[in-house]
C-alpha cells in the first residue's frame, strides 16, 4: 500500500506568491517523522523541513513551513513568497517509528514551477 | 566537512557486467542508505546499514549488494546488470532520523 501520496503532478504559482504542496500520509504506527526534500534540476536532494508526529506545533523553517493536520493525515509544504529558484520537484516522506528507524518511504514528487 | 560524496557521477554499462557504486560520509553516522530515483516513482531504498558490519534489505534489493565495513563507506554493487537498473542512485547518510543525500549516480544500462 502506497504510504506516501503527493496527488499534484505539478504545480504553477507566481514569483512572490505562496504555494501548498500537498502530500498525505498512511500509517499505523503513533510515532512517525515527516519531511520534505527540494530536488532542483541539479539533482541534489536537499531537506528542507521536518515535523514529528507528536510535535504540538507547526515546523517553520523559513520561508518553508509544514501544515500537519494529524487526524488528516496530511503534511502539506506551504511556501511563502515564492522565487524562481524555488522552481524543482519537491518530495514528501515518512519515517515511521523514533528517530532511531530510519527507513524513509517517498511520495512520487510534485514539480512546482515559479512563473515571474 | 564534505558531507556525503558519491562516485562515479555517470556511468554506462552492458547487460551483465558488475561494477560498484561508491558512497563516502564523514559526518560519523552510523545509519547510511542506498536509493534509486525513477521517473514518476520517488525514491526507494535498496539497502540500508545501521553501522559498521551490520546491512539490511529496503524495499528493492534484488541484483544489489551492500557491506559496511567502516563507519565512512557503503558500497553498493550491481552484480549483473539488467536494463531495469536503469535509474538514479542516491546514497543517505541519517542523524536522528534526517537524512542527508549524496550528489546522485547516474547510471545506464544498455
Amino acid at each position: 500500500a502506497q504510504k506516501i501520496t503527493q496527488t499534484q503532478p505539478g504545480m504553477f504559482v507566481q514569483e512572490k506568491e505562496a504555494v501548498t504542496l500537498d502530500c498525505t500520509y498512511d500509517t499505523s504506527d503513533p510515532s512517525y517523522g515527516l519531511f520534505w526534500y527540494k530536488q532542483p534540476s541539479s539533482g541534489e536532494m536537499i531537506f528542507l523541513i521536518y515535523q514529528g508526529s507528536y510535535d504540538q506545533q507547526n515546523a517553520t523553517e523559513g520561508r518553508y513551513s509544514l501544515n500537519f493536520q494529524k487526524a488528516r493525515k496530511s503534511a502539506n509544504l506551504v511556501i511563502s513568497a515564492s522565487q524562481l529558484g524555488d522552481s524543482a520537484m519537491y518530495f514528501c516522506a515518512m519515517r515511521e517509528g523514533g528517530r532511531n528507524n530510519n527507513d524513509m518511504r517517498f511520495g512520487a514528487g510534485t514539480r512546482l514551477t515559479v512563473k515571474p | 566537512n564534505a558531507g556525503v560524496t558519491q562516485t562515479p557521477k555517470f556511468q554506462v554499462l552492458k547487460t551483465g557486467q558488475s561494477m560498484t557504486l561508491q558512497c563516502a560520509q564523514d559526518m560519523n553516522h552510523e545509519y547510511m542508505s542506498w536509493y534509486r530515483q525513477d521517473p514518476g516513482m520517488g525514491l526507494r531504498l535498496i539497502h540500508y546499514s545501521v553501522g559498521a558490519g551490520i546491512t539490511d534489505q529496503g524495499e528493492v534489493p534484488n541484483g544489489y549488494n551492500v557491506s559496511r565495513s567502516t563507519t565512512e563507506d557503503f558500497p553498493l554493487r550491481l552484480l549483473s546488470a539488467a536494463p531495469s537498473q536503469t535509474s538514479v542512485y542516491f546514497c543517505a547518510s541519517s542523524w536522528q532520523g534526517t537524512q542527508y543525500f549524496g550528489p546522485g549516480t547516474r547510471l545506464l544500462v544498455l
